[in-house]
């Protein structure tokens, strides 16, 4: 079967401009996980969804970031007003289970550049 | 593709050597910890998980220790591949909690 799947895969953004980054996760999982990956870093947890209710956003790192699920499959991370340290690799997760206890299935990822 | 872990510790290992990867995490309450391989370009991959009620997991060719008392996590590779060249990243969570927390991440590098 089909596994995680994001895009773009790569989107380059001009300061000021907003983006949306889409994920699908893996048919059925409940749980779907966005996270932030620093060029030489472990990625680092934005938000958690849990179906459609967004139940942990406490690593969002401002009000520019958005992120929704509305019909608890495809997810979209939106940020408003790109600035240059928004520039990363964002990675989508899905897991089968209701928390973070569990194999989290990862997307390739979209690599953000943001001039 | 893009290289991931520029910066990073870096373990050499000579193909079909054993090899080890450690961790610290930094949660007492943390109960579950996973092990991710990254190759350039690609999303982590699950490689292994043990939870605190263990000290010992084995897989195919991989091992994880979990030493609670020093907060110490390792994954040893038997005989090591050319193909086990990546960036691994442990990572640790708790259950019933959402937030999982990566380390820093070390690059295995096998020279053939």
């Amino acid at each position: 079967g089909a596994g995680v799947s994001q895009s773009p895969r790569y989107k380059v953004a001009k300061r000021g401009q907003d983006v949306a980054l889409r994920c699908d996760p893996i048919s059925g999982h409940v749980s779907l996980f966005w996270y932030q990956q620093a060029l030489g870093q472990g990625p680092e947890f934005l938000t958690y969804f849990q179906n459609e209710a967004q139940l942990d956003k406490s690593g969002l790192p401002s009000d520019r970031f958005f992120a929704e699920r509305p019909e608890g499959s495809v997810s979209t991370l939106k940020i408003q007003r790109t600035q240059q340290e928004d520039s990363a690799v964002y990675l989508c997760a899905s897991s089968l289970v209701f928390s973070g206890g569990d194999e989290q299935f990862f997307g390739p990822g979209t690599r953000l550049t943001v001039l | 593709g893009e290289s991931v872990g520029l910066h990073l510790p870096t373990l050499s290992v000579q193909e079909g050597d054993n090899s080890i990867i450690n961790c610290a995490y930094s949660n007492s309450a943390s109960d579950y910890f996973i092990w991710y391989k990254q190759e350039s370009g690609k999303g982590p991959q699950f490689i292994i998980d043990i939870r605190s009620n263990m000290d010992k997991r084995q897989g195919q060719r991989v091992t994880v220790l979990l030493n609670k008392t020093v907060k110490h996590l390792s994954l040893q590779i038997a005989a090591t591949q050319p193909g086990d060249s990546a960036v691994y990243f442990c990572a640790e969570n708790y259950t019933g909690g959402f937030k999982t927390i990566f380390g820093a991440g070390t690059r295995l590098f096998v020279k053939a």
